[in-house]
Parts: C-alpha cells; structure tokens; sequence
C-alpha cells in the first residue's frame, strides 16, 4: 500500500525487555514523527527526522527511548529495559515537508506496547 | 498550562444539530492550524486545514482567531457518522514548530 506503515501492531513483552518499533514512512516524505498516545488524551511528540537527520528528540521521556532513521526512510522506535508506564499506542506519522512548514501528517496504525 | 487545549466534552448532540469545539494555543507566533479526527480504535486523519481568513468545507467550518489565540471548529447539520474525537493541531512556535496535538474533544450524535 502507499500509506505510512508500523510494525507490530501489537507488541506485548515483560519489565525489562527491549522493544524496536518499526514505521515504514510514504516513500517522498521528508519529515518522519513519532508520537505516543495515551486513551483519551491527544498524540504527544516524541521525535521527529528530516531524511536522516534526528531534528528535535525533546520529547523522548528519558535515555531508555532512542529512535534512527538511518537511510533516510524506514525508522525504528527503541525503548530499552521497558518499563509498565511505556505501554501505550506509539504513532508514526510522515509529511511531504518538516517544520516550519509541516502540512498534513499522515499516520500508520500504530503499534500498541502493552509491558506486563 | 498546557500549550495546545481543548475541551474534552463529551458533547453528546441530536441529529442535525450545530455544534463548536474551540481549541486554545499557547504562543501567539504559532504557524498552521489543522483539525484532525480520530475515529476510536483508529489513526487520526486531517480533517481540514485552518486559514487566518476562516475556510468552510461543506458542512464544516473553521476559524482563527489570532489575537485571542484559539481557532474554532463548526458543524452544522450533524450526522451520527460525524461521532468521533475531534483534536486540534497548531505548529507551535517555541516548539521548533512541531506539530502539537490538543488532547481532542470527543463528539457523540445521536438519533
């Protein structure tokens, strides 16, 4: 398919283990966000890529998250020694053009990270 | 205080009714203003842009309003396909311009 694409879509692993979330961006796209949503609440910014290039990780919560994006195309979302207050739907989203001027995001699925 | 804020409803509506959602932002040099909908279980998708002249898209309209800082959503004639959570985007200045979502408004119609 043409649109944005996030692998798994169901990922469900035990305190401490790693996790690397996939997101396969609409071939074109500059820019490359990553956002985690929680129920009831709006996406919230993690990361986000021009091509290659890591431009803004603020959002990331601490040092266990890290995200590459390193050909410029298909990212990977890493959280290591996961923890119960990771589990959440984690969105990848691309847009023809990053910020200032970002227009319309499209999203993937997402992957929802259940941590027992 | 939350940059981007929304009221999160539930605003529960008969059919045909006229509903507004408004979305506060929280720096005033702020770019570009989108309203997406997010139907449950499923991504959000843009819904409409928002342009500084105001702009309407059939049944829809939206508006910014600059000076106070918030842009609106309109819906006339609501439809129970129009049932979904409605979330306000701003590329926030002083956030690199990143586009920051609002928390959503959650909107029920029914018949």
């Amino acid at each position: 398919g043409a649109g944005v694409s996030q692998s798994p879509r169901y990922k469900v692993t035990k305190r401490g283990q790693d996790v690397a979330l996939r997101c396969d961006p609409i071939s074109g796209h500059v820019s490359l966000y990553w956002y985690r949503q929680a129920l009831g609440q709006g996406p919230e910014f993690l990361t986000y890529f021009n091509y290659e290039a890591q431009q803004d990780k603020s959002g990331l919560p601490n040092d266990r998250f890290s995200a590459e994006r390193p050909e410029g195309s298909i990212s990977t979302l890493t959280i290591q020694r996961t923890e119960q207050r990771d589990s959440a739907m984690y969105r990848c989203a691309s847009s023809l053009d990053g910020p200032p001027d970002t227009g319309e995001l499209f999203f993937g699925e997402g992957s929802r990270l259940t941590v027992l | 205080r939350k940059e981007v804020e929304q009221d999160p409803g539930p605003f529960n509506v008969p059919e045909g009714a006229t509903v507004a959602f408004n979305c506060t932002y929280s720096n005033s040099a702020s770019q570009s203003f989108f309203w997406y909908r997010q139907d449950c279980r499923k991504e959000p998708k843009l819904l409409m842009s928002v342009y500084s002249s105001g702009n309407e898209d059939g049944r829809f309209t939206a508006q910014l309003n600059r000076a106070s800082q918030y842009i609106s959503l309109l819906i006339r004639d609501s439809k129970l396909s129009d049932s979904a959570t409605y979330l306000c985007v701003v590329n926030l200045a002083g956030g690199s311009y990143i586009p920051t979502f609002g928390r959503g408004t959650s909107l029920i119609v029914h018949p």
